[in-house]
């Protein structure tokens, strides 16, 4: 089965930072990749779908890029409630999420 | 604007079967293009997508779950369920129901229950 690695597994930053994370398939999922933010105890919430579209109502701060294999988040200016777990997850069955990557403050 | 609840024990012993309800309201199930959905996280952990039924009520598996595992839909309550067969402690998790659009593309989340598998 296809597995889903995320890097790093935790960061720190500060606000105003820019953030990347990264999302590496092991083969090929095309485009087929979503990305989503989740605070303690609440659901995740999309952030982007199909690697690089941004789910309406999200800041534009957050965007996505990559295809195939290796994928990217980047958060352009980090915020206080940027301050999460972000998963991304293969767009076709079983839909494999990541291990996520936890944003933390410095 | 659409919303999920998930209702169901907290609770089930080991082998027995854990059995969930997801009530939507402010939209339908039969509606185009939707795809409802149970996923769930274990604590401290990522999640997992369990099992999906289209708004056509075609259905699809984890193959992870080895045929334990069975969601239905009743469209006049507007209500999907998940039965999970056999459970173990792996089974001990915070259950989501969800609405996506297709490719996993997952929108719309209950609150989120905790199901705890334990004699």
């Amino acid at each position: 089965d296809i597995q889903m690695t995320q890097s790093p597994s935790s960061l720190s930053a500060s606000v105003g930072d820019r953030v990347t994370i990264s999302c590496r398939a092991s083969q090929s999922i095309g485009s087929h990749l979503n990305w989503y933010q989740q605070k303690p105890g609440k659901a995740p919430k999309l952030l982007i779908y199909d690697a690089y579209t941004l789910e309406r109502g999200v800041p534009s701060r957050f965007s996505g890029s990559g295809s195939g294999t290796d994928f990217t988040l980047t958060i352009s200016s980090l915020q206080p409630e940027d301050f999460a777990i972000y998963f991304c997850q293969r767009g076709d069955t079983p839909g494999t999420f990541g291990q996520g990557t936890r944003v933390e403050i410095k | 604007q659409l919303q999920l609840q998930e209702s169901g024990p907290g609770l089930v012993k080991p082998s027995e079967t854990l059995s969930l309800t997801c009530t939507v309201s402010g939209g339908s199930l039969s509606r185009s293009g939707h795809y409802w959905a149970w996923n769930r996280q274990p604590p401290g952990k990522t999640l997992e997508w369990v099992a999906s039924v289209s708004y056509s009520g075609t259905i699809y598996y984890n193959p992870s779950l080895k045929g334990r595992v069975t969601i239905s839909a009743e469209t006049s309550k507007n209500q999907f369920s998940l039965r999970l067969t056999s459970v173990t402690a792996a089974d001990t998790a915070v259950y989501y129901c969800a609405k996506d659009r297709g490719n996993h593309i997952t929108d719309s989340w209950g609150q989120g229950t905790l199901v705890t598998v334990s004699s």
